[in-house]
């Protein structure tokens, strides 16, 4: 089991272009989610698919699409990236049944600099 | 407000020591707590979770949960300089809601 995979582990853009960052766990999860996290500020919630054919903002939606491609895949897309974009990306899934109230495995993470 | 909070730190204890970890939180409707460690540039990896009151054990690891003083609290036995690291404490989603609460998390020094 590879668990939560990300792609890619870096990447430098410039101000304005796009990007979509990838995401798929094989512990076949229901939910699966977005975060950033930067110095001092912990872990804020992008995104959010609750299940297959949903999907829903969390805390700090602003300069982001998601896309849950099927149940193993969900994806987060800058359309024009800022620098204020410029964070640590992590995906996770959860084993969360109904409600929601499972435990998250993360993926390696994304390390994206907006120059 | 924060829904949980943690102290920041660092937390610096000897090696060998018990590191008491702490979080509270205030949604009383919560029913289930998590302990993540997160090294330096890489990802939150769970190392624990708790749905009762008491104590869980696992290895070195106790977790413990208090609904009614609504904390709940990590005790590192024997630390080692390996679990320095940063700790992130966790409310599972309730209420129908998909979304957990992360606390900012408390950054463990243990020194040899």
């Amino acid at each position: 089991n590879a668990g939560v995979t990300q792609t890619p582990k870096f990447q430098v853009l410039k101000t304005g272009q796009s990007m979509t960052l990838q995401c798929a766990q094989d512990m076949n999860h229901n939910s699966m989610y977005w975060y950033r996290q930067d110095p001092g500020m912990g872990l804020r919630l992008i995104y959010y698919s609750a299940s297959e054919g949903t999907t829903d903002k969390g805390e700090v939606p602003n300069g982001y699409n998601v896309s849950r491609l099927n149940k193993r895949e969900f994806s987060l897309r800058l359309e024009s990236a800022a620098p204020s974009q410029t964070s640590v990306y992590f995906c996770a899934s959860s084993e969360a049944g109904s409600g929601g109230g499972g435990a998250q495995y993360f993926g390696p993470g994304t390390r994206l600099l907006v120059l | 407000q924060k829904e949980v909070e943690q102290n920041s730190g660092p937390l610096s204890v000897p090696e060998g020591a018990i590191a008491s970890l702490n979080c509270t939180y205030s949604d009383r409707g919560s029913q289930s707590f998590f302990w993540y460690r997160q090294y330096s540039g890489k990802s939150p990896e769970l190392i624990m979770s708790i749905y009762s009151n008491g104590d869980k054990e696992d290895g070195r690891f106790t977790a413990q949960l208090n609904k009614a003083s609504q904390y709940v609290s990590l005790l590192i036995r024997d630390s080692q300089p390996s679990d320095s690291a940063t700790y992130l404490c966790a409310r599972g989603a309730s209420g129908g809601s998909y979304i957990p609460t992360f606390g900012r998390g408390t950054s463990l020094i243990v020194h040899p």
